[in-house]
């Protein structure tokens, strides 16, 4: 079965980028999108079709998908972004999410 | 203003069956495919299954088939999840989320989650 391989966690500081990324075979042949879940809340998408933002996310948050590897990034991370992030794509008709990386900001 | 409401989990003894419901408002939930995720508390995401727009389309997580079945009543601006033969593996927050069908599928409102415990 597909896997989605995400770093468990990315550490960065206030003001600065942060790259979180989300690896799987060919996965630039598919759509990446990611989500956002702050604790106690519900996931929030925050990227899809690789690059497009839905409309209330932020510009500084931007994504890229080539090879086997999917990118969001955030330009300027402010203390509210800290979260866990899910990569997810579909193949073969299922739905497969990553393992989630947990963002710091300190 | 768009929402999904999930209801239905609960405590349930292993080996039993639950359905969840998900009541949708503020958008036309006859012309959207509709998502199942769930979640162990503290642990990632997992995808349970997604039905489009007049059910005649499913499809299931395959560890799942055969035990939980989707479904939907466009009459009632609802979702659902019939869950059989639970086990301890299947405790968990269940999510439904609208979907949208853009060259790929997204997860663009969730609900807030109902808990499904599976304890004895």
């Amino acid at each position: 079965s597909y896997e989605l391989i995400q770093p468990p966690s990315v550490s960065v500081s206030p003001g600065q980028a942060a790259r979180i990324t989300c690896s799987g075979d060919k996965l630039g042949d598919k759509y990446a999108c990611w989500y956002q879940q702050k604790p106690g809340q519900s996931p929030v998408l925050v990227m899809f079709q690789d690059t497009k933002r839905p409309s209330g996310i932020p510009e500084r948050f931007s994504g890229s998908n080539s090879g086997n590897t999917a990118t969001l990034t955030i330009i300027g991370t402010q203390p509210l972004d800290e979260a866990d992030y899910y990569c997810q794509a579909w193949d073969s008709n299922t739905a497969v999410f990553g393992g989630g990386t947990k963002l710091t900001v300190l | 203003e768009v929402q999904v409401v999930e209801s239905g989990g609960g405590l349930v003894q292993p080996g039993g069956s639950l359905r969840l419901s998900c009541a949708a408002s503020g958008f036309t939930f006859s012309g959207y495919w509709m998502t199942w995720v769930r979640q162990v508390p503290g642990k990632g995401l997992e995808w349970v299954a997604t039905i489009n727009q007049d059910g005649s389309e499913k499809y299931f997580v395959s560890s799942l088939k055969g035990r939980f079945t989707i479904f939907r009543d466009n009459a009632k601006n609802s979702l659902f999840l019939q869950m059989n033969s639970l086990g301890a593996e299947d405790t968990a927050i269940y999510y439904c989320a609208r979907t949208l069908y853009l060259l790929d599928f997204y997860f663009d409102y969730w609900g807030q989650g109902t808990l499904v415990t599976v304890s004895s």
